[in-house]
């Protein structure tokens, strides 16, 4: 158990919809990133937030976006969802303040998506 | 040009041999991080080891070794004594830049067969 906690497992959907994933990092960590697994693209970062503010981009949709809450938890927001979007998307965190050298980022369990 | 180069999509190895697993980086930051995961079937991705670039000595974690040569920018996994719960996908990963909170780019990733 990595600490990290991701819900729903699973999501089954129809095409247009919007959905919500959800992620509570591990206790203590102020960083969370959002990964997305498919078939064809492999495994590519989304975005990340530190302390509640957007840290960084990657190949993240614009129909996607995401949040970090004062508590630490993030949600990723999926609109007018496409067949292409069905995937395993991860959440991980990362940065603890209590390390000396807080370098491992430890992935949740995924949310399956499938888009139907 | 890709970041994470893995070009063994697959490989087998016997049950209690090594195994080794080939990783290939491009980076023009002299600072940055290896890791190597696991990911069974299940799903989970599971942190296994990191290599420092900074770092003089390969990391090793239990029966995992990291097969660090910065000249060749390679950085192979190495499994000792096979088992068969080893059997899955193994993903390599990198992350540039000083800081520990800077999101992972991954390879197409291995899966390790074993063979009882």
């Amino acid at each position: 158990d990595s600490g990290v906690t991701q819900t729903p497992k699973h999501l089954i959907t129809a095409t247009g919809q919007r959905v919500t994933l959800r992620c509570s990092p591990r206790s203590g960590d102020l960083s969370v990133y959002w990964y997305q697994q498919s078939l064809d693209q492999g495994l590519q970062f989304l975005i990340q937030y530190y302390n509640g503010e957007e840290r960084a981009k990657g190949n993240i949709l614009e129909r996607f976006s995401a949040q970090q809450f004062p508590d630490l938890h993030s949600e990723l927001n999926l609109s007018s969802l496409e067949l292409g979007d069905s995937a395993l998307y991860f959440c991980a965190s990362s940065a603890r303040t209590d390390r000396v050298t807080p370098y491992e980022q430890y992935f949740g369990p995924g949310t399956r998506l499938t888009v139907t | 040009a890709q970041k994470i180069t893995q070009t063994q999509p697959g490989m087998f190895v016997q049950e209690k041999e090594a195994v080794t697993l080939d990783c290939t980086y491009d980076t023009s930051d002299p600072s940055y991080g290896l890791f190597w995961y696991k990911q069974p079937s299940s799903g989970e991705m599971i942190f296994l080891i990191y290599q420092g670039s900074y770092d003089q000595q390969n990391a090793t974690e239990g029966r995992y070794s990291l097969n660090f040569q910065k000249a060749r920018k390679s950085a192979n996994l190495v499994i000792s004594a096979s088992q068969l719960g080893d059997s899955a996908m193994y993903f390599c990963a990198m992350r540039e830049g000083a800081g520990s909170a800077r999101q992972l780019t991954f390879g197409s990733g291995t899966q390790l067969t074993v063979l009882p």
